[in-house]
């Protein structure tokens, strides 16, 4: 199993802008998922991308994957107050465990 | 989508007490679980993988006597933290998948319980 590294490890931004969080990882992938917690909660995925994608969307939600650096990001477009919550990444190996790692703590001010 | 109810949501207890946590799949059969376990602002450390029918497969340095993890069916998981200490208060969520033998096929998510707030007094 392997850990996703986020960047940064907490944003703060204005409601209405965009806010993009980095994930890099160490070994070959077969997909990798991002996932969010809302305080005291448990984790909702948000999205999945194959390592033969390079870029999915999914609402205000736009993925990135670059294999060829091991990394990842993910876009919040037009962020809202309720876009407050942790994110995690998590790279997968085919058939293994999900392994989150530190996550990025987005806070968004209204 | 996929619901995972886990219950209770918070529980409080006596040092030395046992405290059983259940982690339920609504509407599929899930075949593996897992059961994490968070720290404040911090990341989730998966503790166990559940396998239904067969031994749970425990992390490095998680105590399998201390927690004992039971996945008797293909729909119930349940985490047993036998005599709590203050230490073992944290936030313990469970999650379900669909693979098999402890494993998750390519391109499949997880879905989590809400998580359960332990506190040992």
């Amino acid at each position: 199993s392997q850990q996703g590294e986020e960047d940064p490890q907490a944003l703060s931004i204005q409601e209405g802008e965009n806010a993009t969080m980095n994930c890099s990882y160490k070994t070959s992938i077969n997909n990798l998922q991002w996932y969010r917690q809302n305080s005291g909660r448990g984790l909702v995925h948000l999205i999945l991308i194959r390592s033969n994608e390079r870029e999915k969307h999914s609402g205000r939600l736009r993925v990135t994957l670059d294999t060829s650096k091991k990394s990842s990001s993910l876009l919040i477009t037009a962020s809202r107050a309720a876009d407050t919550a942790s994110y995690f990444c998590a790279p997968m190996e085919y058939g293994n465990k999900l392994v989150f790692g530190a996550g990025t703590i987005l806070r968004v001010k209204s | 989508g996929a619901v995972v109810s886990q219950h209770p949501s918070r529980v409080i207890c006596k040092s030395g007490t046992s405290v059983k946590i259940e982690c339920r799949s609504l509407d599929f059969q899930a075949t593996t679980m897992f059961w994490y376990r968070q720290f404040p602002k911090q990341s989730l450390m998966l503790m166990a993988t559940s396998n239904e029918g067969s031994k749970a497969t425990y992390e490095q340095g998680v105590e399998k006597d201390k927690f004992l993890i039971n996945h008797a069916s293909l729909t119930l998981s349940t985490l047993t933290v036998t005599s709590a200490h203050p230490e073992d208060s944290s936030f313990y969520i469970c999650s379900a998948g669909r693979g098999t033998a402890g494993h998750l096929p390519t391109n499949e998510k997880l879905f989590f319980g809400s998580g359960t707030q332990l506190s040992v007094l």
